[in-house]
């Protein structure tokens, strides 16, 4: 079965400051990943996917995305964090032979930038 | 900016009420899910469609829940009788079919039972 774990529930960092945004995956297949932010009231909205190719993907706000199969993983990062991205971050991963067009979203991890 | 619209944002009802919530899609979209978020079990998949027909509902109360598209512009998410402990948020969002296409999000009808 397909699951996403984002094992942090929130996340400190300094405004300036790099900042990662950990998510590992488990599909049988080669998956299909993605970043979703939500900022307080609102839908969640897409930051950047990961279908093929270059592990290093590029998104929305500056964010960028790593895959790294052999991990399993797909850490969100950002060079120099702002205030804005204050938010809530959800990984979510879609499994191309699983027959089904879900998504399967993680527990979201809460980053706080610090001023 | 084409967007997911849902209606109403917020909703109080008593228990026992019925409750609908709209949802528009983005035009051209052929996949509509409804979820629902709760602090205590994130985002949950309630019901999903494609081309309007229900792939998954599987994630609903089937007693209390029902979904529907009666056409492309639109879809419901009924609950009758309504509980306290449905009081969440839910969001629809729609997408393109592709596999690897992203999900648009409304912004939500925050329902709180009485």
């Amino acid at each position: 079965a397909q699951s996403v774990a984002q094992p942090e529930d929130q996340v400190n960092v300094a405004e300036g400051n790099p900042l990662t945004v950990k998510c590992t995956y488990s599909v049988s297949g080669n998956p299909y990943l993605f970043w979703y932010v939500q900022y307080p009231n609102r839908g969640l909205q897409f930051l950047l996917k990961y279908i093929t190719g270059d592990n290093l993907v590029k998104g929305s706000y500056g964010f960028e995305a790593e895959f790294n199969k052999s991990q399993t993983s797909f850490h969100l990062k950002k060079p120099s964090a702002l205030v804005s991205d204050s938010a809530l971050y959800f990984c979510a991963v879609r499994d191309p032979t699983s027959g089904t067009y879900k998504y399967i979203f993680g527990t979201g991890t809460r980053l706080k930038v610090l001023a | 900016d084409a967007r997911v619209t849902q209606t109403p944002r917020h909703k109080v009802t008593e228990m026992g009420q019925e409750v609908t919530m709209r949802c528009q899609p983005i035009l051209g979209h052929n996949t509509v899910f409804w979820y629902r978020q709760t602090m205590m079990q994130g985002l949950e998949l309630l019901a999903y469609f494609r081309n309007r027909a229900p792939l998954d509902d599987s994630g609903m109360p089937k007693d209390r829940f029902s979904a529907e598209m009666p056409d492309a512009t639109l879809a419901t998410l009924k609950i009758q009788p309504s509980e306290p402990r449905d009081s969440a948020v839910y969001f629809c969002a729609s997408g393109l079919g592709g596999i690897n296409s992203p999900l648009h999000f409304g912004n939500g009808t925050r329902l709180t039972v009485t």
